[in-house]
């Protein structure tokens, strides 16, 4: 493909359980950005993939949120024991370079 | 740290009137500045970037470190120009670069 694709579009879940968002990044790109943005919010950045380095979790907002890359590929992003609060779309981005980030279609997430 | 404010949740203008869509930034070192646009039903895309001075669809901003401003302006606006509009600051630590997105504004124009 020639974007990011993101799956599932939508995603709706009962409050307490765990849910697995996944991303395909633009073959190529060494970077891998996660974001969420919640009604009425900015983009709220979660992680960040960059090669082999260490991903930089500063984002994550706790430790129920957790992200894995295999390699310079797919990645997914797990949220353990579902809040409400955690209802969002969330993003995935890649980068090949340090100036453009392309963007996926989103995941909707809505925790009832 | 770092932050983006983009004070504005929505503007609404005619078509043909000018745009100024603002955004201030707090940084200590040295930024990058980006706009960032979202049209309906589109994926979020980069419209354009500081370092580049370019203009794209006629828009325009300058980069203004002694107001820590980058304010995204057009002096025309297009129906076509209705969409959501983010400001984005990278920052680097070390190796690692990351994107603050401000909380973007709605642009409306009204024919």
């Amino acid at each position: 493909g020639a974007g990011v694709s993101q799956s599932p579009s939508n995603k709706v879940t009962e409050k307490g359980k765990d849910v697995e968002l996944r991303c395909d990044p633009i073959s190529g790109h060494t970077a891998l950005y996660w974001y969420r943005q919640r009604l009425g919010q900015g983009l709220e950045f979660l992680i960040y993939f960059q090669g082999n380095s260490a991903p930089d979790k500063s984002g994550l907002p706790s430790d129920r949120f957790s992200a894995e890359r295999t390699g310079e590929s797919v990645s997914t992003l797990t949220i353990q024991r579902t809040q409400q609060e955690d209802s969002a779309v969330y993003l995935c981005a890649s980068s090949l370079d340090r100036y453009e980030q392309f963007f996926g279609p989103g995941t909707r997430l809505t925790v009832l | 740290a770092q932050r983006v404010t983009q004070p504005e949740k929505l503007l609404s203008v005619f078509k043909g009137a000018p745009v100024e869509l603002k955004c201030n930034y707090s940084y200590s070192g040295s930024p990058e500045l980006f706009w960032y646009v979202q049209y309906s039903r589109q994926r979020l895309q980069l419209l354009l970037r500081h370092i580049s001075r370019e203009s794209i669809k006629g828009f325009t901003a300058d980069l203004n470190k002694g107001e820590t401003s980058f304010h995204l302006k057009k002096p025309f606006a297009q129906e076509e120009d209705s969409a959501m509009y983010y400001c984005a600051l990278k920052t680097v630590t070390g190796a690692n670069s990351k994107l603050t997105f401000g909380k973007g504004i709605t642009l409306s124009v009204r024919p």
